[in-house]
């Protein structure tokens, strides 16, 4: 069955230190892998996919993902915090090779961004 | 370009009374979904529409929540009668084409549902 784990309730970072939120997935088949943010009181707003090609992902904001099938991880990254990147992070997957087009979406992460 | 709209907002109901939500999808895109979210978790999707058919409901409450797309473009998604544990932010995106697994969608800022 697919699945997708975002190991961590809540990362706090400083800001201008680089950010990671975590990211693993299981699937069957070829995965495509997708970040969304959700600030508050408003809707979730796309970051980055990857569907495929190259194993690192540049998306909205200065956000990156490195797509690793090996540790079957897709974590989200970005070198430099900001405190309005403060968010709720939610990673989701689809199964390639499955023809149910349902996105299975993490419980998400809280990021938290200190002056 | 406009986004997903939704209203209301907010809604504060009591149980067993029957509540509704409307959503607008971006102009063009034939593809609508309402998702449920529960706080402290992610999105589950309750129907999938392709312009005015239903690809999905496999997760939708048929007993108690309805769905419709107009004419392949406005939904409105309705709970009859509603309990306790529908209390959840209701969000309605929208993207092209089928291919939802691939093609990113965009979201409405989500109806807040509380049940008393």
């Amino acid at each position: 069955a697919q699945s997708v784990a975002q190991p961590e309730d809540q990362v706090n970072v400083a800001e201008g230190n680089p950010l990671t939120v975590k990211c693993t997935y299981s699937v069957s088949g070829n995965p495509y892998l997708f970040w969304y943010v959700q600030y508050p009181n408003r809707g979730l707003q796309f970051l980055l996919k990857y569907i495929t090609g190259d194993n690192l992902v540049k998306g909205s904001y200065g956000f990156e993902a490195e797509f690793n099938k090996s540790q079957t991880s897709f974590h989200l990254k970005k070198p430099s915090a900001l405190v309005s990147d403060s968010a709720l992070y939610f990673c989701a997957v689809r199964d390639g090779e499955d023809s149910n087009y349902q996105l299975i979406w993490g419980a998400g992460t809280k990021l938290i961004i200190k002056p | 370009e406009a986004g997903v709209a939704q209203s209301p907002r907010y809604k504060i109901i009591e149980k067993r009374q029957s509540v509704a939500f409307w959503c607008n999808p971006i102009s063009g895109h034939a593809t609508l979904y309402w998702y449920q979210q529960i706080l402290g978790q992610g999105p589950k999707l309750l129907i999938q529409f392709q312009n005015n058919g239903v690809v999905d409901d496999s997760q939708l409450p048929k007993d108690r929540f309805s769905a419709e797309r107009l004419k392949g473009v406005d939904s409105t998604l309705k709970i009859q009668p509603a309990k306790l544990e529908d209390s959840a932010v209701y969000l309605c995106a929208s993207s092209l084409g089928g291919h939802a697994g691939i093609i990113e969608q965009f979201f409405g800022p989500g109806t807040r549902l509380t049940v008393l």
